[in-house]
């Protein structure tokens, strides 16, 4: 069965740092790509980061570029979200989800699974 | 960018009745990468159909999705208590690369 598990949000101060963790199992880690998505809590849905298979290829939404990084270890089978510069608008539940290929264009442009997230509260 | 709007905003309808929404594109989008999600309160999306009109595993044939170029539908044949929920639609741009999500729609019990 296939599992991911967010952790790493809480309450941060404008311009602060935090970093999102998400353990993955029931799945061959390292032959996927991942992404993190946010949901301001009441609204939408906005994704905001892909990362290939091996790591080597990342994009990023224009709201968070320069100031989030995504990363992962594939020896733990963790996905990471290393966020600058934090703003009240990054306020939100950050989900990591799967997606069914490993390259972003060979992949097949969906989220197959999804963590159960976890809130990142920006705020003085 | 690609811009997707659902419509209704909501819908209110009674179990067994049968639900009709929409996904319009601001610009042509292959039917390869339309997709669409349900999301219950406290719970995170889950994938609904992909490729326009594919079922994932485990959704019950009452899902169907439909469409081409700027217009998607899914429908909800028959509705039953446990569909109402939030549904998104989302593409998958080559240039410039990233996902989009339409604002969604909620389907209430009426």
């Amino acid at each position: 069965e296939v599992q991911l598990v967010e952790s790493g949000g809480g309450l941060v101060q404008p311009g602060g740092s935090l970093r999102l963790s998400c353990a993955a199992s029931g799945f061959t880690f390292s032959s996927y790509a991942m992404s993190w998505v946010r949901q301001v809590p009441g609204r939408g849905l906005e994704w905001v980061s892909f990362l290939s298979d091996n790591g080597g290829s990342t994009y990023y939404a224009d709201s968070v570029k320069g100031r989030f990084t995504i990363s992962r270890d594939n020896s733990k089978n963790t996905l990471y979200l290393q966020m600058n510069s934090l703003r009240a608008e990054d306020t939100a539940v950050y989900y990591c989800a799967k997606i069914p290929g490993g390259y972003y264009y060979d992949s097949s442009g969906y989220f197959d699974y999804w963590g159960q997230g976890t809130l990142v509260t920006v705020s003085s | 960018e690609i811009v997707l709007t659902q419509s209704p905003g909501t819908l209110s309808l009674s179990p067994g009745e049968r639900a009709t929404l929409s996904c319009r594109a601001s610009q042509s989008v292959s039917s390869t990468y339309l997709t669409w999600y349900q999301q219950k309160p406290g719970q995170a999306p889950r994938l609904l159909i992909y490729s326009a009109s594919s079922r994932a595993t485990g959704i019950p044939d009452r899902f169907s999705g439909s469409g081409s170029g700027t217009d998607f539908t899914l429908t909800i044949s028959r509705l039953e208590p446990e569909d109402f929920a939030v549904y998104y639609c989302q593409q998958y741009g080559s240039s410039p690369p990233g996902y989009t999500f339409g604002q969604g729609t909620k389907l209430e019990i009426k």
